[in-house]
């Protein structure tokens, strides 16, 4: 069964911290696995996207890294600033035809003050 | 470049009656995806078109359904509304080749409240 699952369903931080999300999937056969921020009531934004060859992609603050051997990808945030508190989603996308892109549950940030 | 557009951007209808939702996707994008998110919660996947045609639904009842024009535009209908199909609507897009996934991009959403 395709499944993406993360950890921790939710986190709070102080700002200036750092922190990692994890994913953990089990979508095959793979094709790329995607980060998203979603900010309450909005649309999710891109944050990373990687391929089965790629095992780390950054986005200014934002670093995603990929095992595609052990299915784990996590998103590591540095320095943390109030505005990253929002969602952020796990999805993964298989390489068949027909539909499979699989959406995690994701995590919610809070980032205090 | 424009990205996925959604409109309206915020709907209030009555139970009982019909709300359509309408999507433009990027500009060379072939499939768009809807989904429903309530309040506090993940994206549930509500339908699939490509080319013209729906490819997969998800585990809604038929009072939604829709269909994507040829300028592969979409809308969303959802018939005799109830009070939980209270929710935000997000269409994406993507260019699919192969079976692959491209570019997929949400657009900022519609909210309907229904009461």
């Amino acid at each position: 069964k395709n499944q993406v699952e993360q950890s921790p369903q939710s986190l709070i931080i102080l700002e200036g911290k750092n922190c990692t999300l994890q994913c953990n999937y089990t979508v095959s056969p793979f094709s790329n696995l995607r980060w998203y921020k979603q900010d309450t009531g909005r649309g999710p934004v891109s944050l990373t996207i990687m391929t089965f060859s790629e095992n780390t992609k950054s986005n200014g603050r934002y670093t995603a890294t990929l095992d595609a051997d052990t299915k784990q990808s996590s998103l590591h945030i540095t320095a943390s600033q109030l505005s990253d508190s929002a969602s952020y989603i796990c999805v993964v996308s298989g390489n068949t035809g027909g539909f499979k892109t699989i959406f995690g549950a994701g995590t919610r940030l809070f980032v205090k003050a | 470049e424009a990205g996925v557009t959604q409109s309206p951007t915020h709907l209030i209808k009555t139970r009982g009656q019909q709300a359509t939702l309408r999507c433009s996707p990027i500009s060379g994008h072939t499939s768009v995806y809807w989904y429903q998110q309530a309040l506090g919660l993940g994206l549930q996947f509500l339908l699939w078109y490509d080319e013209g045609e729906e490819r997969n639904r998800g585990n809604f009842p038929p009072r939604f359904s829709g269909r994507q024009f040829p300028n592969y535009s979409s809308e969303l209908n959802v018939n005799a509304l109830e009070l939980e199909d209270s929710a935000l609507y997000l269409c994406a897009s993507s260019l699919r080749s192969q079976g692959i996934d491209y570019g997929y991009t949400f657009g900022s959403g519609t909210r309907l409240t229904v009461v």
